[in-house]
């Protein structure tokens, strides 16, 4: 079945590094690629999104591009603050099982520190 | 508006008793789903619900675990006999509709302790 994987964290940063988190999807046809945002005692928040294959998406300075040839959504930030500390999760709904489930990887924590 | 609701926020139970859940959406979404954050498992889908029915029941763990939405709105899922391995936090999230293009918003969920 699809699935999705993510690297372990926690990543920890200085705050204006740079960010990568790698995130690499398993899934038949075209699925949509997500991340999710959790900042500590909050729900779950979309954070960007995309639904095709060369498609970026972008929100608050984080990028990931959908990249069909390497099954991968890494997400990126030129430069993290200390505000965005929280738990980050990589996301899709595809083909098998239907386009309205979303299947998660399981979460990396992000710490900023001044 | 108003956001995804979600009651109670927390629970503790013993061991075999029944619980339930309660999940207000965004009014007007016609689409719900239910899903299970837990230490060793993640994030997992549970239930989805469109409209009243629910077309994908694939998540529910075992036949413990029931749900079921009244007049396209409210969405209720029941835990019977309840065990350790039900601590977790429950979330729910509506759409305007189904498919990938509409964004879920999620609810805060409820964290479920059972002793």
């Amino acid at each position: 079945g699809d699935s999705v994987t993510q690297m372990e964290g926690p990543v920890t940063l200085s705050e204006e590094a740079f960010l990568t988190i790698n995130c690499t999807y398993t899934a038949t046809g075209y699925p949509s690629l997500f991340w999710y945002v959790q900042y500590p005692g909050e729900g779950l928040q979309l954070l960007l999104k995309a639904t095709k294959a060369d498609d970026k998406g972008s929100n608050k300075g984080f990028e990931a591009t959908y990249r069909k040839e390497t099954t991968s959504f890494h997400l990126e930030k030129g430069s993290v603050q200390v505000s965005d500390s929280a738990v980050y999760f990589c996301a899709l709904t595809g083909v098998s099982g239907g386009y309205n489930k979303l299947i998660f990887g399981a979460g990396t924590r992000l710490a900023v520190h001044p | 508006g108003a956001g995804v609701s979600q009651s109670p926020s927390n629970k503790v139970t013993e061991k075999g008793k029944d619980v339930e859940l309660r999940c207000d959406p965004i009014s007007g979404h016609t689409a719900l789903y239910w899903y299970r954050q837990s230490l060793g498992q993640g994030l997992e889908f549970l239930i989805y619900f469109q409209g009243n029915s629910a077309p994908d029941k694939s998540g529910l763990p075992s036949d413990r675990f029931s749900a079921e939405r009244t007049g396209g709105s409210v969405s209720t899922l029941t835990i019977q006999r309840t065990q350790q391995e039900d601590s977790a936090v429950y979330l729910c999230a509506s759409s305007l509709e189904r498919g990938a293009t509409y964004e879920q918003y999620f609810g805060p969920g409820t964290r479920l302790t059972v002793t």
